[in-house]
């Protein structure tokens, strides 16, 4: 079973709207961390948004957001007014075994490709 | 503040030869990681390992072996390279608690095409 599922390969917004970017995750764990990361052309990976398990406010960070339903296993990304510069893959990532002391396994989904239009 | 140095940067190897990906972080982090990019694959997770003298496998291990040296240091080698494992590889570290885990910072990834 896929950990993090991204169900849209691509999405198109006009600049200056919303999109909200789907992620859901399968874990057993209490205790886990959900992040948000931006992968531009250049091929660099660009954390832009944490929220973990035990959070009961939804994360925000500037311009996103982490819409987190913890009964659905839903951590869906939130941009607010679009900008070009936003033109990107966008992945969904979970930090699993955080409380066990070992290694806390870091797993993505297949990304969303975002593409902001005029 | 070099973060998370790897290397090369780029690669072409013939099949059936060998190489070894190697990644340096000082960032103090325990755990290391080490992905592969393929189009529509996302980041698939190979190996990772928690500290010195110890791995796991991820979702893709097969073709690939990894050492940690200490704890700044993970390799990845590619014993017999197969046209199957062109890819780009990532290596990555994270920190931090269970309450206050640190995001995943990443190597600037290494271009290996096998032909």
């Amino acid at each position: 079973a896929q950990k993090i599922t991204q169900t849209q390969p691509g999405m198109f917004v006009q600049e200056k709207e919303a999109v909200t970017l789907d992620c859901t995750y399968d874990t057993s764990d209490q205790s886990y961390g959900l992040f948000w990361y931006k992968q531009p052309s250049s091929g660099e990976m660009i954390f832009l948004i944490y929220q973990g398990s035990y959070d009961e406010q939804n994360a925000t960070e500037g311009r996103y957001s982490l819409n987190f339903q913890k009964a659905r296993k839903s951590a869906n990304l939130v941009i607010s007014a679009s900008q070009l510069g936003d033109s990107a893959m966008y992945f969904c990532a979970m930090r699993e075994g955080l409380s066990t002391g070992t290694a806390s396994k870091l797993t993505f989904g297949t990304g969303t490709r975002l593409q902001v239009t005029l | 503040n070099a973060g998370v140095t790897q290397t090369p940067k780029f690669q072409v190897l013939k099949t059936g030869q060998s190489m070894t990906l190697q990644c340096a972080q000082d960032m103090n982090h325990n755990s290391m990681y080490w992905y592969r990019q393929d189009p529509g694959m996302g980041l698939r997770l190979i190996y990772y390992s928690a500290s010195e003298g110890t791995t796991d496998k991820g979702e893709v291990p097969n073709g690939y072996n990894v050492s940690r040296l200490n704890k700044r240091e993970f390799s990845l080698r590619l014993e017999s390279a197969a046209p199957s494992q062109t890819s780009v590889y990532f290596c990555a570290t994270s920190g931090g608690g269970e309450f206050n885990p640190t995001e995943a910072f990443f190597g600037q990834g290494t271009r290996l095409t096998v032909v």
